[in-house]
């Protein structure tokens, strides 16, 4: 696709229910990165995939946090138990080169606004 | 403690303005991203830099290492520009990128 493309563009779970959300980055590109984005807040790093692994997962805030994406391509992320303090913009984001740099611009998704009530 | 320090927070300027936001940040980096969210929450980036002054039509954003501050310019304001400028670090050596809490600007006709 052209761009970055999240689904849901918005989610209003209750307390306790599970979610997924979907990321398509663009096509070919080796980095996926997850963001969640509290309201007036900037976005704070949750997790990195280079292809179908899942380097660094230190920024998922608990174990009700998982992210997977099994063929190198689509991302899904998946919080279970849903929380009110879940309630954030999750923000996806690609980039061609492994680890992100300098000289390969992240982009961004439109991101899934999670609403817990 | 946020490592990324933007300022002002919020601000409100008249359509034909010079508007300057401003970003200091407190950690050795490798570049430094400006980002525009406009309220449907998408981001886009405006500018990756790393040393010195990149310009694109009315936005130019500026760096300087040594003093570990960056800003982002914006020449003739227009309603159009009204959105959340975020700035954004990559650690040196790290592909995490550490994200300030964003500038409100809105441009009144």
């Amino acid at each position: 696709g052209a761009g970055v493309s999240q689904s849901p563009r918005y989610k209003v779970a209750k307390r306790g229910q599970d979610v997924a959300l979907r990321c398509d980055p663009i096509s070919g590109h080796v980095s996926l990165f997850w963001y969640q984005q509290a309201l007036g807040q900037g976005p704070e790093f949750l997790t990195y995939f280079q292809n179908e692994a899942q380097l660094d997962k230190s920024g998922l805030p608990s174990d009700r946090f998982f992210a997977e994406r099994p063929e190198g391509s689509v991302s899904t992320l998946k919080i279970q138990r849903t929380q009110q303090e879940d309630s954030a913009v999750y923000l996806c984001a690609s980039s061609l080169v492994p680890g992100g740099s300098y000289n390969s611009p992240l982009h961004f998704g439109n991101g899934t606004r999670l609403t817990v009530t | 403690k946020n490592e990324v320090e933007q300022s002002p927070q919020n601000l409100t300027a008249q359509e034909g303005e010079f508007i300057t936001i401003n970003c200091s940040y407190s950690v050795g980096i490798s570049a430094l991203h400006w980002l525009q969210q406009h309220p449907g929450g998408g981001i886009v980036s405006l500018f990756m830099l790393s040393s010195g002054k990149k310009k694109h039509g009315r936005l130019i954003a500026t760096i300087n290492i040594q003093e570990k501050h960056s800003s982002l310019h914006i020449t003739a304001s227009h309603p159009r520009d009204s959105a959340v400028y975020i700035c954004a670090v990559y650690g040196a050596g790290s592909y995490q990128l550490t994200f300030g809490k964003g500038t409100k600007l809105s441009v009144i006709p």
